[in-house]
């Protein structure tokens, strides 16, 4: 079983809706985790990270962590064409630092 | 977040031969770590460097295959070995500040093709 794993999509949302991502991971253990954007020929981009429970803010980006139910989802309001981009969750696997990465979404914004 | 600088930003290589892949950060990084990223795929992890040791692999890479080097907090480098066409991938460097809860960062990443 994969450690992180990502609704893999693709998503397509109209602009100015919400648009909804969502992981589920394995480790009850992990602390911390990640949402990065990729941009097509381009690295991943940090954009949010989340280390408690319940929801952190930042902008149009709602990163939400449930530690119960052992899901991280993020959401994007008012999504605007520029959000168009593959979105990758990670986390820290079974304690240590490195990064276990979800498949990826490909998110469109549909103009 | 740490700066991550990484060149070649892209190469073609003869099948046989090998490549090496430089990353320098802008402040002192506890770790970094090697991934690779197929086209449309996700990134896999190749190693993660630390400071005065070696390397430790992920299932399925080996030292001969990626030998890594880590002289000092801010700078590393992954060699690609006797590259085959199966080589051809993105090779990205991160690095991860200090603190549970700093972010990790990626370099531009290298376009590698082995023909």
């Amino acid at each position: 079983q994969k450690e992180v794993e990502q609704n893999s999509g693709p998503l397509s949302v109209p602009e100015g809706a919400i648009a909804s991502l969502n992981c589920t991971y394995s480790d009850r253990g992990s602390q911390s985790f990640f949402w990065y954007r990729q941009y097509s020929g381009k690295s991943p981009e940090l954009i949010m990270s989340i280390y408690s429970n319940g929801d952190k803010e930042d902008g149009r980006f709602t990163a939400q962590l449930n530690k119960a139910s052992q899901y991280v989802s993020l959401l994007i309001r008012d999504s605007q064409p520029s959000d168009s981009a593959t979105y990758l969750c990670a986390g820290p696997n079974f304690g240590n630092e490195k990064l276990t990465f979800g498949t990826g979404t490909r998110l469109t914004i549909i103009p | 977040s740490a700066v991550i600088s990484q060149k070649p930003s892209r190469d073609i290589c003869q099948r046989g031969t090998s490549l090496t892949i430089q990353c320098q950060v802008d402040s002192q990084v506890t770790m970094m770590f090697w991934y690779r990223q197929q086209p449309g795929q996700s990134l896999t992890l190749i190693a993660t460097a630390n400071q005065g040791s070696e390397a430790t692999y992920e299932s399925g890479f080996v030292i001969d295959k990626f030998p890594i080097s880590r002289p000092n907090l801010t700078f590393s480098t992954l060699t690609v070995s006797n590259m085959s066409p199966e080589d051809s991938s993105i090779y990205l460097c991160s690095a991860q500040g200090l603190g549970q809860n700093y972010g990790y960062t990626f370099g531009s990443g290298t376009r590698l093709t082995v023909v």
